[in-house]
């Protein structure tokens, strides 16, 4: 059974730093579509980042150059490491696995990222 | 990478069939095969529904359906059930890996 499961969250003041993380059962992170997607307090989904297989990865402009994805093999683990918080990023964080149609097939429950000082 | 456009709510009565609309434009929705739509529940992750504008994940009822025309995909939800109620998204495939998502439908079922 593919599972996800976020983790990593909280409060974080401007400026600031902090990585979430998604460990992954019942498939392989490396070989596999994976995404990133973000959903603002009492607001719609926003996509954040695409992984392909191959390693290349994309980012939404909003966060270029601020986000950065990795993952650890070892673990079967996905990161999102977001600096430079703003508090417009305030928003719950989730992780999906998906598919070269883009779809986002399986998610996790969600980690929620509150910057504010 | 401006949301694509959803009606903020659509209703409709038990049994009855709905259709929630998504446009973009040439370069998103109307330029691949590559929307899929997503079902959201208070609290909970969205699901899969549709993939590839018009393909169910298996375990997926078949009274969603999705299909495209022009720069518009649509979701149809026939024989509306009360689980039904929640928030639907679109999604589309813009270019290099980007995607844009649209700006979500509140469905209520009278």
């Amino acid at each position: 059974e593919v599972q996800l499961v976020e983790s990593g969250g909280g409060l974080i003041q401007p400026g600031g730093s902090l990585r979430l993380s998604c460990a992954a059962s019942g498939f392989t992170v490396s070989t596999n579509y994976m995404s990133w997607v973000r959903q603002t307090p009492g607001k719609g989904l926003e996509w954040v980042s695409f992984i392909y297989p191959d390693g290349t990865i994309y980012y939404a402009d909003s966060v270029k150059g601020r986000f950065s994805v990795s993952w650890d093999n070892s673990k079967n683990t996905l990161y999102l490491q977001m600096n430079s918080l703003r508090a417009e990023d305030t928003a719950v964080y989730y992780c999906a696995r998906s598919t070269y149609t883009y779809a986002y097939e399986s998610w996790g429950q969600g980690s929620l990222v509150t910057v504010s000082s | 990478q401006s949301a694509l456009t959803q009606p903020a709510s659509v209703s409709g009565s038990p049994g009855q069939s709905i259709t929630i609309s998504c446009t973009g434009t040439s370069s998103d929705v109307g330029g691949y095969n590559y929307v899929s739509w997503y079902q959201q529940h208070p609290g909970k992750a969205p699901k899969l529904l549709i993939y590839g504008v018009s393909n169910r994940p298996s375990g997926v009822s078949n009274r969603f359906s999705g299909s495209k025309s022009d720069n518009m995909a649509s979701l149809t939800i026939s024989g509306l059930q009360a689980e039904d109620e929640g928030d639907y998204y679109c999604t589309s495939y813009i270019s290099s890996g980007t995607q844009v998502f649209g700006s979500g439908t509140k469905v209520t079922v009278l």
